[in-house]
């Protein structure tokens, strides 16, 4: 079983809808939550970062973290073509500098 | 403004070849990680770096070493370069204390083993 689950998708929503993408994790000792963003042919780039449970908002994006229920969310409100893209979840244990990834989600937001 | 740099984009290289993957960074980051990324399998760590001189397993470390000679430069080699290694190949750098938040990515190498 991996330590990150995270849905492959794809996604497909119209321009406009809110999107909802989630992870969910098998190791409690993870603390520190990421989504990142990575566009085709591209290197994945940070998009959203969060440590405690609850809400944090960044524009059209909100990320959300349940650590009781080891499951994590992001959502992005009014989507554009340009949200096309796949995004990984990722997450860091409190000691040590290495992040596990979620499988990814590709995203397809239709004109 | 680049800060990681892999030195090719699009590899093809023969079954049994040696292939070097070179990762430069110019942020002064300790911090420097191979990955490789397939599909369904998300970012799986091959190796990682604390420190110029020092390297560390990831998690699937088997026909991979690395050279990490200078603090800017982490290299991947793949000794023997199998058709299971195809596979787009991604370098990420950090500062140590902001693992959580500091990584940056370069834009990969697709390395296609024939």
């Amino acid at each position: 079983q991996k330590e990150v689950e995270q849905d492959p998708g794809p996604l497909s929503v119209p321009e406009g809808a809110i999107v909802s993408l989630n992870c969910t994790y098998s190791n409690s000792a993870f603390q520190y939550f990421m989504w990142y963003r990575q566009y085709s042919r591209k290197g994945p780039e940070l998009l959203m970062y969060t440590y405690s449970s609850g809400n944090k908002e960044d524009g059209r994006f909100t990320a959300q973290v349940d650590k009781s229920s080891k499951y994590i969310s992001l959502f992005i409100r009014d989507s554009q073509p340009s949200d096309s893209a796949t995004y990984l979840c990722a997450m860091i244990k409190a000691a040590g500098n290495k992040l596990t990834f979620g499988g990814g989600t590709r995203v397809l937001v239709k004109p | 403004d680049v800060k990681v740099t892999q030195s090719s984009r699009y590899l093809v290289k023969r079954t049994g070849e040696k292939v070097f993957l070179e990762c430069v960074q110019d942020m002064d980051h300790e911090n420097m990680f191979w990955y490789r990324q397939d599909p369904g399998l998300g970012l799986r760590l091959i190796y990682f770096s604390y420190d110029v001189k020092m390297k560390e397993k990831g998690d699937i470390p088997e026909g991979y070493s690395v050279s990490r000679e200078k603090k800017e430069r982490f290299s991947l080699i793949l000794e023997s370069a199998s058709t299971n290694q195809t596979s787009m190949y991604l370098c990420a750098s950090s500062l140590t204390g902001q693992g959580a938040a500091g990584y940056t990515f370069g834009s990969g190498t697709r390395l296609t083993v024939v």
